[in-house]
């Protein structure tokens, strides 16, 4: 069975240009979990999706943005780069949403803002 | 933001040897834990799991243990093998938050020859 898959593997961008991070689920899994892993700052929830929808979002500022597919794949925006920005970008995909619904991630987009 | 820490904790054990990380959470309406290793360059991988419910869990050369008087997790490897150096973080879910997971600061873990 596929794992979670995500692309770019890495991606380089400028201030203020928008980036793009595409993620693909695990067969099967409708919810689909955006985390930032920057460094010195551990993993930090960006967003979730569930069914199509954006369900909940993290302390994130408005620039950073996404949606989920019909198919559940989803993608991850991120307007107006800052350098801050640079970091992991992480995407997980769960079966449903309840509390024991394990999280399994994939591999990252390793995202460069110069 | 929830996440913490800026210095990782590390232990380091040689082969063989068995190795015990642990794991601080803090919210005592946490119902499910999760521990995950993270080799470098590479996105975090699912180990165990353990509900609140229980309080020791076995997998493969791994045992989770919870006390959740003291909100305490640990994480045990059995006859530590260099593959097994990487990263481990614990997570929680649950408490109004089942959504996501809420990471631990992490640990590097070296295996030495």
């Amino acid at each position: 069975e596929a794992g979670v898959t995500q692309s770019p593997t890495h991606l380089i961008k400028t201030r203020g240009q928008q980036a793009t991070l595409r993620c693909s689920p695990i067969s099967g899994h409708t919810s689909v979990y955006w985390y930032q892993q920057a460094l010195g700052l551990g993993l930090q929830f960006l967003l979730w999706y569930d069914e199509g929808e954006e369900r909940n979002r993290g302390n994130f500022p408005p620039r950073f943005s996404g949606r989920q597919f019909p198919n559940y794949s989803s993608e991850l925006n991120v307007n107006a780069l800052e350098l801050e920005d640079s970091a992991l970008y992480l995407c997980a995909s769960s079966l449903g949403s309840g509390s024991t619904d394990t999280q399994y991630f994939g591999p990252g987009t390793r995202l460069t803002v110069l | 933001g929830e996440s913490v820490g800026l210095h990782l904790p590390t232990l380091s054990v040689q082969e063989g040897d068995n190795s015990i990380i642990n794991c601080a959470y803090s919210n005592s309406a946490s119902d499910y834990f999760i521990w995950y290793k993270q080799e470098s360059g590479k996105g975090p991988q699912f180990i165990i799991d353990i509900r609140s419910n229980m309080d020791k869990r076995q997998g493969q050369r791994v045992t989770v243990l919870l006390n959740k008087t003291v909100k305490h997790l640990s994480l045990q490897i059995a006859a530590t093998q260099p593959g097994d150096s990487a990263v481990y973080f614990c997570a929680e879910k649950g408490g109004g938050s089942n959504y996501k997971l809420t990471f631990g600061k992490g640990t590097l873990l070296t295996v030495n020859p």
